[in-house]
């Protein structure tokens, strides 16, 4: 059984670059989440989607970041004229359709991308 | 504002020793409680996951414990190996964004040493 995989692991760009991070979910699962993780400080969320709907951005810049679920293909998440702050650790999370009392579904955790901003 | 801290910062301790760690947290409303344990370079890993009736859950070496009341967890573990070194992260669900949304403590960071 794959985990969750994400790509790249390592990402570096060029201030006012763009940066894609992908992300697929374990088999199975619908729901995903991102995370950002800044050195020295825990994950913080960014963002929960669900198959072409987001449920949840409240985490996430309301400015050149966005994030997507297709119906087919990886979960994204896109970062716009990147600037040094934008360097962290990206990481990605999938759990499976909701079962029993909401909100105990355990989130299953990618390894990351580590995005470097030159 | 939600927020969880944990005890202490880092911790080294010799093998075959055990070992107890801490988490306070101030989350409301509160759906449950993980702790996680994360590699350098890796992802976490969910090592247990408690609801509010639950006051403790055991994963092998690693016993959590809960206290709703004070809002106080402990991870216990028995009998320490170098492959415990490792961050360990405290988490809480508040039960918003759809029951899935997670606030993350920063981390003890073990070190196990022969």
């Amino acid at each position: 059984n794959a985990g969750v995989m994400q790509n790249p692991r390592h990402l570096v760009r060029r201030r006012g670059q763009e940066a894609r991070l992908r992300c697929s979910p374990m088999k199975g699962h619908s729901h995903v989440y991102w995370y950002r993780q800044l050195p020295e400080e825990g994950l913080k969320f960014m963002v929960y989607l669900q198959k072409e709907n987001i449920i949840d951005e409240s985490g996430m810049p309301k400015e050149r970041f966005s994030a997507e679920f297709p119906k087919e293909g990886p979960s994204i998440l896109r970062i716009q004229q990147v600037v040094r702050g934008d360097s962290a650790a990206y990481f990605c999370a999938s759990s499976p359709p909701q079962q029993g009392a909401v909100g105990n579904q355990p989130q299953h955790f990618g390894d990351g991308t580590r995005l470097s901003i030159l | 504002k939600n927020q969880v801290e944990q005890s202490p910062q880092s911790l080294i301790i010799l093998e075959g020793k055990n070992c107890t760690l801490q988490c306070n947290y101030t989350v409301s409303p509160f759906s449950n409680l993980r702790w996680y344990k994360q590699d350098t370079g890796r992802g976490p890993v969910s090592l247990t996951i408690m609801t509010f009736s639950e006051n403790t859950k055991s994963n092998g070496r690693y016993t959590a414990t809960l206290d709703a009341d004070t809002k106080q967890s402990s991870l216990h573990i028995t009998a320490s190996q170098l492959s415990d070194s490792a961050s360990y992260i405290c988490v809480v669900s508040d039960g918003t964004g759809g029951g899935n949304k997670l606030t993350f403590g920063t981390g003890t960071q073990l070190k196990v040493e022969l």
